[in-house]
């Protein structure tokens, strides 16, 4: 079975500092990892996603993850957040051969940025 | 292009209680799941659907129904309303299962 742990439940950053999000998942087999934002009282949006290649990606708002197999991490940065950054932030895993299944989240880290 | 689109946005029930849930999809996506999101759990698998006809089991489907007659349509029935379904529910579509996922706005369900 597959599953994700967010480590960092709730941060709290001032404006202009860097961000980094632990996500880590456990499944043995090839995966396919994302990343979701909750803006208050909207639905998940999309944010990155990550199937092969370049383990560094970049998603939109200047959000970027890193990819570490040895690890089973995908860590989610952003080098200057913004005050309207403030949302719950997902990681979700999927595993490629896990039958039908669609994606395993991870718990939220709920992100609040001062201005 | 609506999306994914979810009624109600807002119910209350009683114990007991039965309702059905609805979504709707208008990009032909073959892939539909409904999660629901408690504080500090995340989103969890309910039920989901690889097609027309086709509907499985997520991780926490005991208390719920789906059926999925056409492409578009994914309605999730609570059989028998009890409090812990007090949640807020999302359905999902994707093209397919390892693909994005495009999420409705939720419906916000309370359960007294």
């Amino acid at each position: 079975a597959q599953s994700v742990s967010q480590h960092n439940h709730h941060v709290i950053l001032s404006e202009a500092a860097s961000l980094e999000l632990g996500c880590n998942y456990s499944y043995g087999g090839t995966v396919n990892l994302f990343w979701y934002v909750q803006y208050p009282g909207q639905h998940l949006q999309l944010l990155l996603k990550y199937f092969s290649g370049d383990p560094l990606v970049k998603g939109i708002k200047g959000f970027e993850a890193e990819f570490i197999k040895s690890k089973f991490s995908f860590n989610l940065r952003k080098p200057s957040v913004q005050w309207s950054d403030t949302a719950e932030y997902f990681c979700a895993v999927n595993g490629r051969d896990t039958g039908r299944r669609a994606l395993t989240f991870g718990s939220g880290t709920r992100l609040q940025v001062q201005p | 292009n609506a999306g994914v689109t979810q009624t109600p946005k807002f119910q209350v029930l009683k114990t007991g209680q039965s309702m059905t849930l609805q979504c709707a999809q208008d990009m032909n996506h073959e892939y539909m799941s409904w999660y629901r999101q408690d504080p500090g759990m995340g989103l969890r698998l309910i039920h989901y659907s690889v097609g027309a006809g086709i509907t499985d089991q997520g991780e926490v489907p005991n208390g719920y129904n789906v059926s999925r007659s056409t492409t578009e349509d994914f309605p999730l029935r609570l059989l028998s309303a009890a409090p812990s379904q007090t949640s807020v529910y999302f359905c999902a579509s994707s093209t397919r299962r390892n693909q994005p996922q495009h999420f409705g706005d939720g419906t916000r369900l309370s359960i007294l």
